[in-house]
């Protein structure tokens, strides 16, 4: 039973590029969860989705940030224009949702902004 | 505004004691709670969790006591091992009185070291 698939491990982008990072849920998970770790700081909530469905955003960048999770394929995070301060893990975590609490994390893509 | 916080940065136990991790909480609202486990460049395992209705949950080694009049919960962790060496995450969240959700809170976490 595989976990929670990211890619890819680690990005490096130059200012003004586009990132674009995967998220494949659990097996049976149809709940997606995007987050960030900043160095020395825990993980901070971006967006919540479910199949074809933003259901919160209240932790997403207003502008340049962007997620969706297709019907068909992996969950994706977009960061328009990188800035330094983008530099960050990004987490994505899934869940079956359903009453269950638990959320269950990929091993992060590593966003490195140069 | 950090709701979720984990005071000590670091804690050292020798093999075999317990360890015990803390964390303390602002918002009333939250009524679960979660421990994850964080190796280097990985990402967060999930512990243990306990509802607000509880007091205590327990999984082999792990336990989680919650303490809502303070505001406050702690993993123990018995007997350490070497292998348990990690940074621990406190995480929570209000699942049933949020328009948010199923967000999860988290604090900055506790580097545990299980020294031989």
């Amino acid at each position: 039973n595989a976990g929670v698939m990211q890619n890819p491990r680690h990005l490096v982008r130059r200012r003004g590029q586009e990132a674009r990072l995967r998220c494949s849920p659990m097996k049976g998970h149809s709940h997606v969860y995007w987050y960030r770790q900043l160095p020395e700081e825990g993980l901070k909530f971006m967006v919540y989705l479910q199949k074809e469905n933003i259901i919160d955003e209240s932790g997403m960048p207003k502008e340049r940030f962007s997620a969706e999770f297709p019907k068909e394929g992996p969950s994706i995070l977009r960061i328009q224009q990188v800035v330094r301060g983008d530099s960050a893990a990004y987490f994505c975590a899934s869940s079956p949702g359903a009453g269950v609490y638990e959320q269950y994390f990929g091993p992060g893509t590593r966003l490195t902004v140069t | 505004d950090q709701q979720v916080k984990q005071n000590s940065p670091s804690l050292s136990v020798q093999e075999g004691r317990i360890s015990i991790l803390n964390c303390d909480y602002t918002n009333s609202m939250f009524d679960y709670f979660l421990w994850y486990k964080k190796y280097p460049a990985e990402g967060p395992t999930f512990l243990i969790s306990i509802s607000s209705i509880k007091d205590k949950n327990e999984d082999g080694r792990f336990t989680v006591f919650l303490n809502k009049s303070a505001k406050h919960l702690s993993l123990h962790i018995v007997p350490s091992q070497p292998g348990d060496s990690a940074v621990y995450f406190c995480a929570a969240s209000t699942y049933a009185n949020s328009n948010s959700g199923y967000a999860l809170n988290f604090g900055k976490g506790t580097s545990l070291l299980v020294t031989p």
